[in-house]
């Protein structure tokens, strides 16, 4: 199983709702991540997991929670977010987060399509 | 600000036709780079990780050079193929373990 998974696909929320979307992955990967991609613009990274520890969070406002309950789980807390935030919103995992000489594969999941209205 | 820029932007080719396309990293602090495919509505798959100058890399008709003195790396496609049409993704890893993404070059093959 190479999948790394997320649910929902799509999603339409309220400025004043909060949602989570979530990140699944059975491939025993301690590093998993939150990116998200605008139109037309490469996926921007948001949060890095090692460990099931907050490694990285590349200045995300604070609307956007992250949270992993378990090795294989990865959530994203959604409140109060602004239509500007209406965006492709990617799950991945990997191995490790420390690099060694044979590469890093990432594994990605399909993606959460968020509109925010 | 960190540039990985990707060329052409969008391309498209004739069914059997061999392509190529580029992405331009910076040549200091690298650590790898990765290749993707991305098909719209499923996940980027990871085509090839490369970390030393002059790598080669083949995965079926896809092929990739990289040359990190001078920050670029080449993704070759022989004989397109439709089913070949998607996004193809670079990301840059550096020695600081920061990971940037290219912009895309969006392949479509006709039949």
């Amino acid at each position: 199983d190479t999948e790394v998974t997320q649910t929902p696909k799509h999603l339409v929320m309220g400025m004043t709702n909060k949602k989570s979307l979530k990140c699944e992955q059975h491939m025993g990967h301690r590093a998993m991540y939150w990116y998200k991609q605008k139109a037309k613009k490469p996926p921007e990274l948001m949060f890095v997991y090692s460990y099931e520890k907050l490694s990285i969070n590349e200045s995300v406002p604070s609307r956007f929670s992250p949270e992993c309950p378990n090795s294989s789980l990865l959530n994203l807390h959604l409140h109060a977010l602004q239509p500007e935030d209406s965006a492709l919103y990617l799950c991945a995992s990997s191995q490790v987060y420390t690099r060694d000489l044979s590469g890093n594969t990432i594994y990605f999941g399909e993606g959460s399509w968020l509109t925010v209205v | 600000i960190l540039n990985v820029e990707q060329s052409p932007q969008s391309l498209h080719v004739q069914e059997g036709d061999s392509t190529n396309f580029t992405c331009s990293f910076p040549s200091s602090n690298f650590y790898a780079l990765h290749w993707y495919r991305w098909e719209t509505a499923k996940s980027p798959e990871a085509l090839f990780v490369m970390t030393l100058n002059g790598d080669e890399k083949k995965k079926g008709r896809i092929s990739a050079t990289l040359n990190t003195k001078e920050g670029y790396s080449y993704l070759y496609i022989k004989g397109s193929q439709p089913e070949d049409s998607a996004t193809y993704l670079c990301a840059y890893l550096n020695t600081g373990n920061q990971f940037y993404f290219g912009t895309g070059t969006s392949l479509t093959v006709i039949p």
